[in-house]
C-alpha cells in the first residue's frame, strides 16, 4: 500500500508571503505527482502535476518541485493571496496489475492572511 | 472542458431510504471513480471502473452499490446507510486507466453532501 506523508498539517502565512507544503512517498514506481486544492464545499481541483523525470514545474505562481532521490515532492505559492486559503492534497498514483490508485496525503489546511 | 457533474448537490436520507447519486462527465473518459471524504480528512476510493467495467471495489459495504451505465454515467446507489456514512461523495474521472501523466491526471467533481438521519 503506497503511503504519502504530507506536512505540515496546518499553515498561516502573510499576504505576500510564501507558502511550502512538502509530501514524500515510498514507492518509486509512478508517472506522476499531482496537487489538488480544494475549498470548502468543493470537489478538489487539479493544481498542477508533475512527472518524475522533471525537478521542476511552474505554473504561474504555483511551483512544484520533485527531488527524486529523496523521495520528496513540495508545492510553493509565490506571493500568497487570500484567495488562496483553502485545503491542500499531495497525491501519488499506483498501479497493480490492471488497477489503478490515486493515495492522497492527509492535506494541509492554508490560511492566508490579509 | 474538464467538468464532472453530480447530483444532487445535497441529500438527506432516512436509514431505510433507497436514494441514488449521479455522475456524468463528456470528457469521454474511460476511468471513473467514487470516493467518499469525511471532513478535514483526503478523499478515500471507494470504486473504479475501467471501461464501464468494476475494476475495483475496496472493500465497500453491500448498502453501496454502483452502476455505470455507459462511457459517461457513473451511478452510486444507496440503500439501507447509517448515519456514519454521512460525508461528502465526490466522482472523478480520467482518461484511461493507465501509465501515462495525462491519460491519468483525475478530475473531480463538486461532490454531493450526504446525510443520513
Amino acid at each position: 500500500q503506497q503511503q504519502v506523508k504530507q506536512s505540515p498539517q496546518s499553515l498561516i502565512v502573510q499576504k505576500g508571503g510564501i507558502s511550502i507544503i512538502n509530501c514524500a512517498y515510498e514507492n518509486t514506481a509512478f508517472d506522476y505527482f499531482p496537487w489538488y486544492q480544494q475549498f470548502p464545499g468543493k470537489g478538489p481541483a487539479l493544481l498542477i502535476a508533475i512527472r518524475p523525470d522533471v525537478s521542476e514545474k511552474k505554473e504561474g505562481r504555483f511551483t512544484i518541485s520533485f527531488n527524486k532521490s529523496a523521495k520528496q515532492f513540495s508545492l510553493h505559492i509565490m506571493d500568497s493571496q487570500p484567495g488562496d486559503s483553502a485545503t491542500y492534497f499531495c497525491a501519488a498514483p499506483h498501479q497493480g496489475g490492471s488497477n489503478y490508485k490515486l493515495t492522497f496525503g492527509k492535506g494541509t489546511l492554508l490560511t492566508v492572511n490579509p | 472542458d474538464t467538468e464532472v457533474t453530480q447530483t444532487p448537490k445535497h441529500l438527506v436520507m432516512g436509514m431505510t431510504n433507497k436514494k441514488s447519486l449521479k455522475c456524468e462527465q463528456h470528457m469521454g473518459h474511460r476511468a471513473m471513480y467514487w470516493y467518499k471524504q469525511k471532513a478535514k480528512k483526503p478523499p478515500e476510493l471507494m470504486f473504479v471502473y475501467s471501461y464501464e467495467k468494476l475494476s475495483i471495489n475496496e472493500s465497500v459495504p453491500s448498502r453501496f452499490s454502483p452502476e455505470c451505465p455507459n462511457s459517461s454515467l457513473l451511478n452510486l446507489h444507496l440503500h439501507a446507510l447509517q448515519p456514519e456514512d454521512s460525508a461528502l461523495y465526490l466522482c472523478a474521472s480520467s482518461q484511461e486507466p493507465s501509465t501515462g501523466v495525462a491519460k491519468n491526471i483525475q478530475y473531480f467533481g463538486a461532490g454531493t453532501r450526504l446525510s443520513v438521519l
